[in-house]
């Protein structure tokens, strides 16, 4: 089965860019999405079909997926991006997660 | 304003089963494809299944092929997820979420989802 491969943790300032990578075999060619999702709460998309942002979710989201890997970034991250982050592609008949990754704001 | 509002969850002993809901408003339900996403206490998140907005179409994990059974009653705006033989492992919040497109695709956009409904698997 397919598997996506993410960081446990990544640290980032505030002001600064986070960037959360997502590796898997030939990612590239499949579309990406990424989820936000923080403690108690459903998962929010951040982005879909590698790029795309949904209506209400801030510029500074951004998203990009090339050979093995997409990437989701955060650019002038602000203490409420602090959260764990999916991500998520489609493959072969099923959908696929990847671990998470916690991303912290400090 | 959509919404989303899953029901049916509980305690249930091991090789029993389940019948969740996701009763949905505020969108043309039959218009879009639907999905279910758990999460088992302190994991990641896992896909489960979808189904496309004419009920015609649906995947399924492999963890929960030939156990669980997706389907939707569009007159009732309702998802149903059907679970048997449930095992421990299937402990977990239970999520429906909806698509934006009517059909299952390569790359859905899950942009609504309800805020979940808890099974408990005891042994």
């Amino acid at each position: 089965s397919y598997e996506l491969t993410q960081p446990p943790s990544v640290s980032v300032s505030p002001g600064q860019t986070a960037g959360i990578s997502c590796s898997g075999d030939k990612l590239g060619d499949k579309f990406a999405s990424w989820f936000q999702q923080k403690p108690g709460q459903s998962p929010v998309l951040v982005i879909y079909q590698d790029t795309k942002r949904p209506s209400g979710i801030p510029e500074r989201f951004s998203g990009s997926n090339s050979g093995n890997t997409a990437t989701l970034t955060i650019s002038g991250t602000q203490a409420m991006d602090g959260a764990k982050y999916y991500c998520q592609v489609w493959d072969t008949n099923s959908a696929v997660f990847g671990g998470g990754t916690e991303l912290t704001v400090l | 304003e959509v919404q989303l509002l899953e029901s049916g969850g509980g305690l249930v002993q091991a090789g029993g089963s389940l019948r969740l809901s996701c009763a949905a408003s505020g969108f043309t339900f039959s218009s879009y494809a639907m999905t279910w996403v758990r999460q088992a206490p302190g994991k990641g998140l896992e896909w489960v299944s979808v189904i496309s907005g004419s009920g015609g179409r649906t995947y399924y994990a492999d963890s929960v092929k030939g156990r669980f059974t997706l389907s939707r009653d569009n007159s009732k705006n309702t998802l149903y997820l059907l679970m048997n033989s449930l095992r421990p492992e299937d402990t977990a919040l239970y999520y429906c979420a909806k698509d934006e497109t009517k059909e299952v695709t390569t790359g859905p956009a899950w942009v609504s989802w309800g805020q979940g409904i808890l099974v408990t698997v005891s042994s």
